[in-house]
């Protein structure tokens, strides 16, 4: 079945790059995501990247995605305190019904 | 239209007692879905809905559990005796069908969620 795994806890001071990373097993995966959860709120789809890419930048955002090892990163650049939060990568297929999410990353801003 | 809104947005409740919660999509979505989120832990998906019909749900769905979308627009989540381990944020999000070559993750919108708590 579909896994996804990121590492709990990321601390960045304000100012520098954040690289939050996450690995799946699902070969199949067509589509993978970033979301963004600030305490209390719903989820939020901060970007996204097809299979068939291997980098995508918005912004502050780069996204990663080396299919091989099926492994994906999302960096952000210039980190600020509203960063702060929990970001969740999340997987779908082409026809899916529904999309798996990562365990989460905690991303803490100090000053 | 302001997004998917969820009702209530907290409930506490006394293991045992029954609980329902309602989630109202984004007026022209056809696409509902379901996902429980625990403490520490991503959204799992639940079920999801397409117009009324209740078209797949997970093996985490247990018999105490049961959705429905009677007129294919707002969908409830009712939940019978419940237990500790029900506590949980239960998210619902909306889609219009995916479109051909668009990822089912560009098209959803969730809510803000409904936090239970199961004392």
């Amino acid at each position: 079945g579909e896994d996804v795994e990121q590492s709990l806890f990321l601390s960045v001071r304000e100012g520098d790059s954040s690289v939050i990373n996450c690995t799946y097993t699902d070969s199949s995966s067509t589509y993978l995501y970033w979301y963004k959860q600030e305490p209390g709120a719903g989820l939020q789809l901060l970007t996204y990247i097809f299979s068939n890419m291997d980098m995508k930048q918005d912004q502050r955002l780069t996204v990663l995605l080396n299919k091989k090892d099926k492994h994906l990163s999302l960096r952000i650049a210039d980190t600020q305190t509203g960063d702060s939060a929990i970001y969740f990568c999340a997987e779908s297929t082409g026809t899916a019904s529904k999309l798996t999410f990562g365990t989460g990353t905690r991303l803490q801003v100090t000053l | 239209d302001t997004g998917v809104s969820q009702d209530p947005r907290h409930k506490i409740t006394k293991r045992g007692q029954n609980v329902t919660f309602r989630c109202d999509p984004i007026s022209e979505h056809n696409r509902l879905y379901w996902y429980r989120q625990t403490l520490g832990q991503g959204p799992e998906f639940l079920t999801y809905f397409q117009n009324e019909a209740q078209l797949e749900k997970s093996r985490l769905l247990s018999d105490r559990f049961s959705a429905e979308r009677p007129k294919g627009s707002f969908s409830t989540l009712e939940i019978q005796r419940t237990e500790q381990g029900d506590s949980a944020m239960y998210l619902c999000a909306s889609s219009y069908k995916t479109s051909p070559g668009q990822g089912l993750g560009t098209e959803a919108f969730f809510g803000q969620g409904t936090r239970l708590t199961v004392v």
